[in-house]
């Protein structure tokens, strides 16, 4: 157990809906990364917060937009869903670090997403 | 774009036997980690590799790392039947200079399997 916590497990739903998938670090980590997992593309890393504040952005679509709140949880919210967007959404937290340093990063149980 | 790279992406062995994986990456990093994980799992972190020339052991694991070259290897000896899982390397590196914000890119992943 990493210590990150995801929620929900699992999602079903249909296309053209919008979810919202939840992640809480670990205990004191301030930078929270989300990455999509699917058959077809691989891990690819999504978005980073650091405390709040956006910090790194990848191959995120415009249709996919993710915040980071004062309790340094973070959503990941997914709208006006494909099919092609059903995969595995992974958050992940490094501990606090203002350098590009360590920052070995430890993942949560992810979120299965199924578009129907 | 950084492109990571792992041979071979399918692996059958047998137990007892020893194999390497291979993790080529085409920029500049020295910062470099393998994961493991177990089908519809989480990534569980195995190896952190800061510096060039980075050796790291643990159980019939060894992993290693070449900067110069921009290769790491995963060795793997006297394989047992619980190592039978996809293992991944990922490189990090800076993806925005002025947030210190940084990024995972994954290689494609090894899918391992091990038979009695």
């Amino acid at each position: 157990d990493s210590g990150v916590t995801q929620t929900p497990k699992h999602l079903i739903t249909a296309t053209g809906q919008r979810v919202t998938l939840r992640c809480s670090p670990r205990s004191g980590d301030l930078s929270v990364y989300w990455y999509q997992q699917s058959l077809d593309q691989g891990l690819q890393f999504l978005i980073q917060y650091y405390n709040g504040e956006e910090r790194a952005k990848g191959n995120i679509l415009e249709r996919f937009s993710a915040q980071q709140f004062p309790d340094l949880h973070s959503e990941l919210n997914l709208s006006s869903l494909e099919l092609g967007d059903s995969a595995l959404y992974f958050c992940a937290s490094s501990p606090r670090t203002l350098t590009f340093n360590r920052n070995e990063q430890f993942f949560g149980p992810g979120t299965r997403l199924t578009v129907l | 774009e950084l492109k990571v790279e792992q041979n071979p992406l399918f692996l059958s062995m047998q137990e007892g036997k020893n194999y390497t994986i291979y993790c080529n990456y085409s920029t500049t990093s020295d910062r470099l980690y393998w994961y493991r994980q177990d089908p519809g799992k989480s990534l569980e972190s195995l190896f952190v590799l800061l510096s060039n020339g980075a050796v790291k052991q643990e159980g019939r694991l060894m992993a290693s790392l070449d900067t110069k070259a921009r290769l790491s290897t995963l060795h793997i000896t006297a394989a047992v039947h619980d190592l039978s899982a996809t293992y991944f390397c990922a490189v990090d590196i800076r993806a925005n200079k002025e947030t210190s914000g940084s990024r995972l890119t994954f290689g494609e992943g090894t899918q391992l399997t091990v038979n009695p």
